[in-house]
């Protein structure tokens, strides 16, 4: 079975730009979790999202989007990128919102120029 | 209010010596406590996972850690250290609001020298 896939692997912007980051769960896992990795730091949780809908939310600006779509896959928009945005973004897969244990994909390595 | 510190940001070892990296937690709830692992350019890979049942928890590739409620401590180890073990190590406690929510610690990068 597939594991969590993450597109782009890479992806290079511009201040000001806005970026979509993609993210498919692993089959049968109805919950996705974003995260934002700073070089040198732990991840820090952005979203969760269960059945399509926002079950949690992190302390990130209103520039942080996301949505989940029928098919459980998920996007992570960010606008007005800031050089601060550069970091790893994992996401993370389970099979419910409440389950303990999750699954993550190898990331999006955003770098803002 | 949930959270988990390492207590070492790098650790160093040699091949074949065991491997201790600590973390201590704090907790309002009965925690569910994990270690995770990132190799470079990696995801996270999950290591062993405590929820409340055996408080010695055995993990993938020879790591297991303790659940010390007493001391608020989940230290991770490895009785002999292989090379292939250098990678990065976080802590993280679930943070049961509704949803469970991973709070990470800030990592210990762990070293294997020849």
């Amino acid at each position: 079975d597939a594991g969590v896939t993450q597109s782009p692997t890479h992806l290079i912007k511009t201040r000001g730009q806005h970026v979509t980051l993609r993210c498919s769960p692993i089959s049968g896992h109805k919950s996705v979790s974003w995260y934002q990795q700073v070089l040198g730091q732990g991840p820090q949780f952005i979203f969760q999202y269960y059945e399509k809908e926002e079950r949690g939310r992190g302390n990130f600006p209103d520039r942080f989007s996301a949505r989940q779509f029928p098919n459980y896959s998920s996007e992570l928009n960010v606008n007005a990128l800031l050089l601060g945005d550069s970091a790893l973004y994992l996401c993370a897969s389970s099979q419910t919102d409440m389950n303990t244990e999750a699954f993550f994909g190898q990331g999006t390595r955003l770098t803002v120029v | 209010a949930q959270s988990v510190t390492q207590l070492d940001s790098h650790v160093s070892v040699s091949e074949g010596t065991p491997v201790l990296l600590r973390c201590n937690y704090s907790s309002s709830y009965s925690p569910s406590l994990f270690w995770y692992v990132q190799h470079p350019n990696k995801g996270l890979q999950l290591l062993l996972k405590y929820t409340s049942a055996a408080t010695l928890v055995k993990g993938i590739n020879g790591f297991e850690a303790e659940f010390k409620k007493s001391e608020t401590s989940f230290h991770l180890t490895k009785p002999s250290a292989h090379m292939s073990d250098a990678a990065e190590y976080f802590c993280v406690v679930i943070f049961p609001v509704g949803y469970n929510k991973l709070i990470f610690g800030a990592g210990t990068r762990l070293a294997v020298h020849p």
